[in-house]
């Protein structure tokens, strides 16, 4: 079965750093790519950015871009969201999905999703 | 940028009836366009990709059509476990979502 499992909720503090991770099975994981989406509570879907595992390219939204590290190791089959200092307004749930198998299409729709990590930022 | 505008942002129908949701994008797209449904609390559901083929496994209610910048989202015949939010997508660039239209039984 194909599938990517994510790592379970979290809860931080403003200025501490996260890092929620997102593991693939059942498919070349190495060979898609990978992308994060953020939905804050009772709002709508934000596409964050995406890596291709097997060369770590990645591509940011420019909403995203210098607010979050996106990473990867092909070799547990495992892409990472990171923050380095948290905010209140990060406090949402994010979600990991697979975008397509072609390297020359980084960007695509998700057809596999995580079941979601719920991230809440409070002091 | 690109802009998405996806109306109506929630309507009301009731059972059988034939729902439409629209998404437009500020500029040409072509059809890199997919729609998800999501369900209160569940996780999005990839509908539809390429404006109009259907994800296998999706009920044959639901399509899609448009080119471009204007693009459809339409179920056929309302069921009850179509309650949800739907989400358009593009992705000719760096992906965005629409704003979501709510969809509830009348």
């Amino acid at each position: 079965e194909v599938q990517l499992v994510q790592s379970g909720a979290e809860v931080k503090k403003p200025g501490e750093s996260l890092k929620i991770s997102c593991q693939g099975s059942g498919y070349s994981f190495s060979r898609y790519w990978i992308g994060w989406v953020r939905q804050r509570p009772g709002k709508g879907l934000e596409w964050m950015g995406t890596i291709y595992p097997d060369d770590s390219d990645t591509r940011h939204s420019p909403s995203f871009q210098g607010q979050v590290t996106i990473s990867a190791d092909k070799s547990t089959n495992t892409a990472y969201l990171q923050w380095s200092s948290l905010q209140a307004s990060d406090t949402a749930m994010y979600y990991c999905g697979r975008g397509s198998g072609s390297y020359f299409n980084a960007y695509d729709a998700f057809d596999i999703w995580g079941q979601g990590t719920m991230v809440t930022v409070s002091s | 940028d690109i802009q998405m505008t996806q109306s109506p942002s929630s309507l009301s129908a009731s059972v059988g009836d034939r729902v439409t949701i629209t998404c437009r994008a500020s500029q040409g797209i072509s059809n890199f366009l997919a729609w998800y449904q999501q369900k209160p609390g569940k996780v999005p559901k990839l509908l539809i990709y390429g404006a109009y083929t259907l994800q296998p496994g999706v009920p044959s209610r639901f399509s899609g059509s448009g080119s471009g910048t204007d693009f459809t989202l339409t179920i056929s015949s309302l069921q009850p476990e179509d309650v949800a939010t739907y989400y358009c997508q593009m992705y000719n660039s760096a992906p965005l979502f629409g704003g979501g239209t709510k969809v509830e039984i009348k």
